[in-house]
């Protein structure tokens, strides 16, 4: 099974900020990882797909990258709206899917 | 636009058997695979099971095997998840969720809004 650790575990950042995320796999994922967006009380968003590739409808300042074993997913300037908690997620080797532990991204 | 309907979470004893249905809008249901994903309270998420679009290809993650089928009906746009034997450990927010293709590429487009499942005595 290939595990998924994300950091850091919470980032305390002010609007406007750039904020960057991290996820690495125990193996190779080639660039099979997604990114999640999770408001309190709501179901998880996709944001991007394939390590770098923007869902439908999102905004132009996430953007992710990365292959192989380390991921990031960048926020360009952060707007109030965009503090929740982030899943990276993989669909390399599977069953089963597996989701990193998150990282909480707070207003400091 | 995509709409996911979970119901059927309650309270439920350990031991006993709980269905969970997801109605699906705003899409063609039958082309694509759909998966279960959970998540326990102040918990991360966890991938349970997935179904093609055809129903013919189910997989499941060894915590749930052999205790959770996954199932669909085309014909109604509903998928199901039927839970038996259940454990303290199954408490959680059960999510619907649909899959961007008709065979299960994991990438997880539409989620459901959930269904509490709570396992207590």
């Amino acid at each position: 099974e290939v595990v998924l650790t994300q950091s850091p575990a919470t980032l305390s950042l002010s609007p406007g900020e750039r904020a960057t995320l991290s996820c690495r796999a125990s193996q190779s994922i080639s660039s099979y990882l997604a990114w999640y967006q999770q408001k309190p009380g709501q179901a998880p968003r996709l944001l991007i797909y394939d390590a770098s590739a923007g869902a439908p409808g999102i905004p132009a300042r996430f953007s992710g990258s990365g292959s192989g074993t380390d991921f990031t997913l960048t926020i360009a300037s952060l707007e109030p709206e965009d503090f929740a908690v982030y899943y990276c997620q993989q669909r390399s080797d599977w069953p089963p899917y597996t989701f990193g532990p998150g990282t909480k991204l707070e207003m400091k | 636009q995509v709409l996911l309907e979970e119901s059927g979470g309650r309270v439920v004893q350990p031991g006993r058997s709980l269905r969970l249905s997801c109605t699906a809008s705003g899409f063609t249901f039958r082309n694509y695979a759909m998966h279960w994903v959970r998540q326990a309270p102040g918990g991360g998420l966890e991938w349970m099971a997935v179904t093609s679009f055809d129903g013919d290809n189910r997989y499941y993650a060894d915590s749930v095997k052999g205790r959770f089928t996954i199932s669909r009906d085309n014909s109604k746009n509903t998928l199901f998840l039927q839970m038996n034997s259940l454990r303290a450990g199954d408490t959680a927010v059960y999510y619907c969720v649909r899959d961007s293709g008709p065979v299960s590429g994991g990438v997880l487009d539409y989620w459901g809004q959930g269904t509490l499942v709570i396992v207590s005595s």
